[in-house]
């Protein structure tokens, strides 16, 4: 049981390039989110999706497009990218049936743009 | 709109000293309130909800709505309990956000 895997772990791009950042969930979780990890900055929420189907942004979008390209699956792309984007990029997907809570975080994505 | 604030960035204590980290939200309803832990090297997990009432790892939180406060409190430090600590707030709706607050890191020295 995998949980939740994103893809690459580690990133060095140019200012100006595009990348896509990749998350899966195995738990069948209908709501995932997208978070960036600056010092000091704590958690912020980039974009979520509630279900199959829906996006919605969240507190710092600008920059940044999501796909939930199916249940298990939502990206998040960086079209051209900045120096103000390096960051930690973490996925979290959470189940919204009742008893369900807790929201799993993969190991996140180290990105660096120069 | 709903907002978490974590006013200390850093709290540094002695080995069974004890701890408070502070959290206070604002939400338009009544909130679900969590504190995830973030130990070196290791994702984010979940610590405590307040919905459970339970202690966990010897850390107790309780919801106050009055001051809108959700403060995480354990007697007795010990060194590995030296982590990043997040509060974090969602609706009771299925799908609805979850914040998080800028984090308190905190170290506890032997």
């Amino acid at each position: 049981n995998a949980g939740v895997t994103q893809t690459p772990k580690f990133q060095v791009l140019k200012t100006g390039q595009s990348m896509t950042l990749q998350c899966a969930q195995d738990m069948n979780h209908n709501s995932m989110y997208w978070y960036r990890q600056d010092p000091g900055m704590g958690l912020r929420l980039i974009y979520y999706s509630a279900s199959e189907g829906t996006t919605d942004k969240g507190e710092v979008p600008n920059g940044y497009n999501v796909s939930r390209l199916n249940k298990r699956e939502f990206s998040l792309r960086l079209e051209s990218a900045a120096p103000s984007q390096t960051s930690v990029y973490f996925c979290a997907s959470r189940g919204t049936r009742t008893g369900e809570f807790e929201a799993f975080f993969g190991q996140g994505t180290r990105l660096t743009v120069v | 709109a709903q907002r978490v604030t974590q006013p200390e960035k850093l709290l540094s204590v002695f080995k069974g000293a004890p701890v408070e980290l502070k959290c206070n939200y604002s939400y338009s309803g009544s909130p679900e309130l969590f504190w995830y832990v973030q130990y070196s090297r290791q994702r984010l997990q979940l610590l405590l909800r307040h919905i459970s009432r339970e202690s966990i790892k010897g850390f107790t939180a309780d919801l106050n709505k009055g001051e809108t406060s959700f403060h995480l409190k354990k007697p007795f430090a010990q060194e590995e309990d030296s982590a990043m600590y997040y509060c974090a707030l969602s609706g009771w709706n299925a799908g609805n956000m979850l914040t998080f607050g800028g984090g308190t890191r905190l170290m506890v020295k032997p």
